[in-house]
């Protein structure tokens, strides 16, 4: 168990929807990173967040947006969702920022249909 | 459980065996590479880095080496067991638009035969 826990698990939506993915951190890290696992990309890095603030971007679409809350958990909205976003999301979270070690949570499988 | 299902490189070996996963990787300036191993139904999981000015580096049973001759990554298994089983991501940590990310190449998958 890595710390980092997400939900939900599982979400299956229809497409032109929006949905919300929660992630916590481990205790005491600052950082929190969101990465996409689909089969013909394998997993890349959306976005990172250090102490609430956006620290930096990777391959995120426009109607994809993050944020990190005061107490460090992180959020991220997929909006007008697509047949193609149907994959594994993941949160990842660390100390400090632009660190290499980190931390998977067990990640949430969406599915649009 | 859950998987991802890609369409990956598949390496099966014999339960005691050695194992060996390669990577090549593109980017020169990365300052350090690193190996994750992914367990079906779970996130990725850190084993072991090295640092781009080292060309070895020993862990408890595995082991990263480095030849930026050819940019070219691998890990050794030694002893493989069942639990070892998994998705094998090297990764790269990258400056890129004045900060640091998270690199990884496309993955290979580990079978251990009993």
């Amino acid at each position: 168990d890595s710390g980092v826990t997400q939900t939900p698990k599982h979400l299956i939506t229809a497409t032109g929807q929006r949905v919300t993915l929660r992630c916590s951190p481990r205790s005491g890290d600052l950082s929190v990173y969101w990465y996409q696992q689909s089969l013909d990309q394998g997993l890349q890095f959306l976005i990172q967040y250090y102490n609430g603030e956006e620290r930096a971007k990777g391959n995120i679409l426009e109607r994809f947006s993050a944020q990190q809350f005061p107490d460090l958990h992180s959020e991220l909205n997929l909006s007008s969702l697509e047949l193609g976003d149907s994959a594994l999301y993941f949160c990842a979270s660390s100390v400090g920022t632009g660190e290499y070690e980190q931390y998977f949570g067990p990640g949430t499988r969406l599915t649009v249909t | 459980g859950e998987s991802v299902g890609l369409h990956l490189p598949t390496l099966s070996v014999q339960e005691g065996d050695n194992s060996i996963i390669n990577c090549a990787y593109s980017n020169s300036a990365s300052d350090y590479f690193i190996w994750y191993k992914q367990e079906s139904g779970k996130g990725p999981q850190f084993i072991i880095d090295i640092r781009s000015n080292m060309d070895k580096r020993q862990g408890q049973r595995v082991t990263v080496l480095l030849n930026k001759t050819v940019k070219h990554l691998s890990l050794q298994i030694a002893a493989t067991q069942p639990g070892d089983s998994a998705v094998y991501f090297c990764a790269e940590n990258r400056v890129m638009d004045s900060s640091y990310k998270l690199i990884f190449g496309s993955g290979t998958r580990l079978l251990v035969r009993p």
